[in-house]
């Protein structure tokens, strides 16, 4: 069974960074694309980023030069680099794993607050 | 806004059927897969329709996904209480290489 377990969230100031993991299980890793979409209070959702299985990255003109997502096949992980935080970027993050490089399964999410 | 527009609601009385829109372009929805998703408040966003029509295991046949053109539609037939929650469409979009989504339906029963 598909499991996504996401960490790193928390209070960060304006203009800090902060890294975001997501632990996967259930499947095997190495073949999947793996996502992060985030959700502001009471907004929708809006794609951020995606590594795919050979590693090659796309990203969202909202983070594009801010944030960078990496992943280790190894220890299962997706990892999400968040620099220059900006109030506007609190908001829920959910890591996802890949499908038809759509998304298919979410984990539950980990809540980044920035504020001074 | 939203690459994909869906209307910000829908509703309809237990029993009933809802349709919900999702229209893109040719770059996302005319030559992709369209996914949709249901949320419920507080909680994260669960797959409920890919590749246009097909259910993920688990997931009632009562939400059939359709797509014509640029355009993709969710339909919820026998509608039920506990299918009040909020609807994303979404795509890859070949042009931004990323996907999009939909803003959202809410749908109340």
């Amino acid at each position: 069974q598909v499991q996504l377990v996401e960490s790193g969230g928390g209070v960060v100031q304006p203009g800090r960074s902060l890294r975001l993991s997501c632990a996967a299980s259930g499947f095997t890793f190495s073949s999947y694309g793996m996502h992060w979409v985030r959700q502001a209070p009471g907004k929708g959702l809006e794609w951020l980023a995606v590594i795919w299985f050979n590693e090659n990255e796309n990203y969202g003109d909202a983070v594009r030069g801010r944030f960078t997502i990496s992943r280790d096949n190894s220890k299962n992980s997706v990892y999400l680099d968040m620099t220059s935080l900006r109030v506007e970027d609190t908001a829920v993050y959910y890591c996802a794993r890949g499908r038809d490089r759509v998304i298919g399964h979410w984990g539950q999410g980990t809540l980044v607050t920035v504020s001074s | 806004q939203s690459v994909l527009t869906q209307p910000p609601s829908a509703s309809g009385t237990p029993g009933q059927s809802v349709t919900i829109s999702c229209s893109g372009s040719s770059s996302n929805i005319g030559t992709n897969y369209v996914y949709w998703y249901q949320q419920f408040p507080g909680t994260a966003p669960n797959f409920l329709i890919y590749r246009n029509n097909q259910w993920p295991s688990g997931v009632p046949e009562r939400f059939s996904g359709s797509k014509s053109g640029t355009s993709a539609s969710l339909a919820i037939s026998g509608l039920r209480s506990e299918d009040e929650a909020i609807y994303y469409c979404a795509a890859w979009d070949d042009t931004l290489n990323a996907v999009v989504f939909g803003g959202g339906t809410k749908v109340i029963v």
